[in-house]
């Protein structure tokens, strides 16, 4: 079957850095994604990996390892606006998206 | 950026109604659509994946009598949720793919729907 893990939540102080895991087994691979969810509100695009290595935007940045079926999302400076949920998906080999339950963060001052 | 609209954002109906969802892409072509439901603190759930002119494949235990789904156009899919219960309050979100981008979906604001 398809499985995707990544902690159900995490805390972090305001200010600081924080680290998203996701490992996970696919029949296929064909990119990963990381999204960011607040309460009530849809999924927002924050990555895209689909080769090895660490891709950065700004206070974000993604790992990817497809050898290890393991990715990461890297937060820095966190701010209380990004108390949030991140999902986790992976494009399998129908180009269809199998998501993570998501890993609440949760920022304190 | 590709928009996604949804319609309603939020709707409130009476047991044994039906409630129609609009999904459309705004600026560009979408052959595929993605149902998903979300149940509070939950993940993402895929309901239906729906292609422009053809029938919708639906995923296991979601009853396609009582999710009906049309995807008339490229930019234009409709999920109605027929006798309607409270146990389908949740939140629906779609998604669209752009023709040839199968690695991007761009999701629509979500639905909220309470069922009385």
């Amino acid at each position: 079957g398809q499985n995707i893990d990544q902690p159900t939540e995490m805390t972090a102080t305001e200010g600081a850095i924080v680290q998203i895991n996701c490992t996970y087994q696919t029949s296929g691979f064909n990119g990963l994604f990381w999204y960011q969810q607040h309460a009530g509100e849809a999924p927002t695009f924050l990555s895209y990996n689909v080769l090895d290595g660490l891709e950065e935007k700004g206070r974000f940045s993604s790992f990817l390892s497809r050898s290890k079926g393991y990715s990461y999302l890297l937060l820095k400076e966190l701010q209380m606006k990004d108390s949030a949920s991140y999902l986790c998906a992976v494009l399998d080999s129908n180009y269809q998206l199998i998501w993570g339950a998501g890993t609440k963060l949760i920022i304190k001052p | 950026g590709a928009v996604v609209s949804q319609h309603p954002s939020r709707v409130i109906c009476k047991s044994g109604t039906s409630v129609k969802i609009e999904c459309r892409s705004l600026d560009f072509q979408a052959t595929t659509m993605f149902w998903y439901r979300q149940f509070p603190k939950k993940s993402l759930m895929l309901m239906a994946t729906s292609n422009e002119g053809s029938k919708a494949t639906y995923e296991q235990g979601v009853e396609k009598d009582k999710f009906l789904i049309n995807h008339a156009s490229l930019t234009l899919s409709t999920l109605t949720v027929t006798s309607a219960h409270p146990e389908d309050s949740s939140f629906y979100i779609c998604s669209a793919r752009d023709l040839g981008a199968y690695n991007e979906q761009f999701f629509g604001p979500g639905t909220r729907l309470t069922v009385l």
